[in-house]
């Protein structure tokens, strides 16, 4: 069975500063997803990373992808206020053409609260 | 990138009730999927949505309370049947688009009394 484990679950941080949440994997996928969540709305879609080594960058955002550890970072550099939100990491446990084919199995959610 | 409308987006309904939720895409895709979000949780997978023939459920969801349908490639419905407050969630639509990005739909939001 497929599980994610994010960490930390809530992060309190001051504006301008940096941090990094975590999101482990348990077994092998071809794809790794985050998403940002407001109070009250659905989620947006920030990253998709599909292969070992994988970055991507927008804005304070950064995400990464180390398959061989089984573990995806979120980068956040110099926090505003508008980051404060929940962050979800999510992985599909398949291959195109497989029965997991495109499901999410969801982390708990970071979140997050940037404070002056 | 698709966009993913739902109706409605938020209803209160009464014990032993049903409710059935549209999700609409604006193109095309093949893959369509329900989620839930229970208050305070994270999203987990109901089932897949296939076009065509009957939806794949995960563990712990079933046909009879649950009830889905997919008449093409952009629209399905889910049905939420003879509710209890347990079943008070947000319910989510989402599709894979081109790259592998899934989109959510908006949500709706299901309250039971």
């Amino acid at each position: 069975e497929l599980k994610v484990e994010q960490n930390p679950l809530f992060l309190s941080m001051q504006e301008g500063k940096n941090y990094t949440i975590y999101c482990n994997y348990s077994t092998t996928s071809d794809r790794l997803y985050w998403y940002r969540q407001d109070p009250g709305k659905s989620l947006e879609s920030l990253f998709v990373l599909l292969s070992n080594g994988a970055v991507k960058q927008e804005g304070r955002l950064m995400a990464s992808l180390d398959t061989k550890a089984r573990l995806s970072t979120l980068h956040i550099t110099a926090a505003v206020h508008d980051l404060s939100a929940t962050y979800f990491c999510a992985v599909t446990g398949g291959n195109a053409g497989g029965t997991s084919y495109g499901k999410l199995t969801f982390g708990q959610g970071t979140i997050l609260t940037v404070h002056p | 990138s698709a966009v993913i409308s739902q109706k409605p987006s938020r209803d209160i309904c009464q014990r032993g009730t049903s409710l059935t939720i549209q999700c609409q895409v604006d193109s095309q895709v093949t893959m369509m999927f329900w989620y839930r979000q229970q208050p305070g949780q994270s999203l987990t997978l109901i089932a897949t949505a296939n076009q065509g023939s009957e939806a794949t459920y995960e563990s712990g969801f079933v046909i009879d309370k649950f009830p889905i349908s997919r008449p093409n490639l952009t629209f399905s419905t889910l049905t939420v049947s003879n509710m209890s407050p347990e079943d008070s969630s947000i319910y989510l639509c989402s599709a894979m688009g081109g790259g592998g990005t899934q989109y959510f739909g908006p949500g709706t939001r299901l309250t039971v009394l």
